[in-house]
């Protein structure tokens, strides 16, 4: 079975634009989490989408958004970027709705740039 | 808020040396707890996990977890390490968001392990 996947790996911006990051889950997978890694935070809950529907969402600015679509596929956006944004974004999948407690499959990565 | 702290942000070992590292959370409700890893330019995989019975979990490549609830510590352990353990660990723990009706993943900040040859 392939593991999760995300487009593009590495991106630069710069300061202002916006970015949208894609990423496919495990075959079969259903909910999809996303993450922001950075050295100084750590790995960071951005928001979780379960059959196209936000179930749950991190501190984050609403400069931070996702969507899913019908397919399990997931975007985030990020608009009016700042320098502060530049971090390692994963997405995660899982095969159970998050309100089941289960371990989650990660992705590669998209490393953001903002310049 | 829950929180996770792993106390050893870098840790360096010679090969055949015993690991453990760290993992104490802040959540007095039911845990679910994991230990990741990063190997260098690889992704996040699952090392083990806890989730109920016996406190004593193993996992992938021969490491293993204690959960101790009065400690609120699930600190992971390797008898011998070798060059190929190194990597970045990460312990988390999920819980309830009561909000949202989700369980929702916190991470430590991570620990650095290197093994020398």
């Amino acid at each position: 079975k392939a593991g999760v996947t995300q487009t593009p790996r590495y991106l630069i911006k710069t300061r202002g634009q916006q970015v949208t990051l894609s990423c496919s889950p495990i075959s079969g997978h259903r909910s999809v989490s996303w993450y922001q890694q950075t050295p100084g935070q750590g790995l960071q809950f951005l928001f979780e989408y379960f059959s196209e529907t936000q179930r749950n969402k991190g501190n984050f600015p609403g400069r931070f958004s996702g969507r899913q679509f019908s397919n399990s596929r997931s975007e985030m956006n990020v608009s009016t970027l700042e320098l502060g944004d530049s971090a390692l974004y994963l997405c995660a999948s899982s095969p159970r709705d998050s309100s089941i407690p289960y371990e989650q499959y990660f992705g590669p990565g998209t490393r953001l740039t903002v310049t | 808020a829950q929180s996770v702290s792993q106390h050893n942000h870098h840790v360096i070992l010679s090969e055949a040396a015993s690991l453990e590292l760290g993992c104490n959370y802040s959540y007095g409700g039911t845990v679910n707890l994991f230990w990741y890893v990063q190997y260098p330019g690889q992704h996040l995989q699952l090392l083990l996990k806890y989730f109920s019975g016996d406190p004593l979990v193993k996992g992938i490549k021969g490491f293993e977890a204690e959960f101790i609830k009065s400690k609120f510590s699930f600190n992971l352990r390797k008898p011998s390490v070798q060059w190929s353990d190194t990597a970045e660990y990460f312990c988390a723990v999920s819980t309830l968001h009561s909000g949202a009706g989700s369980y929702q993943l916190t991470f430590g900040k991570g620990t650095k392990l290197s093994v020398i040859p």
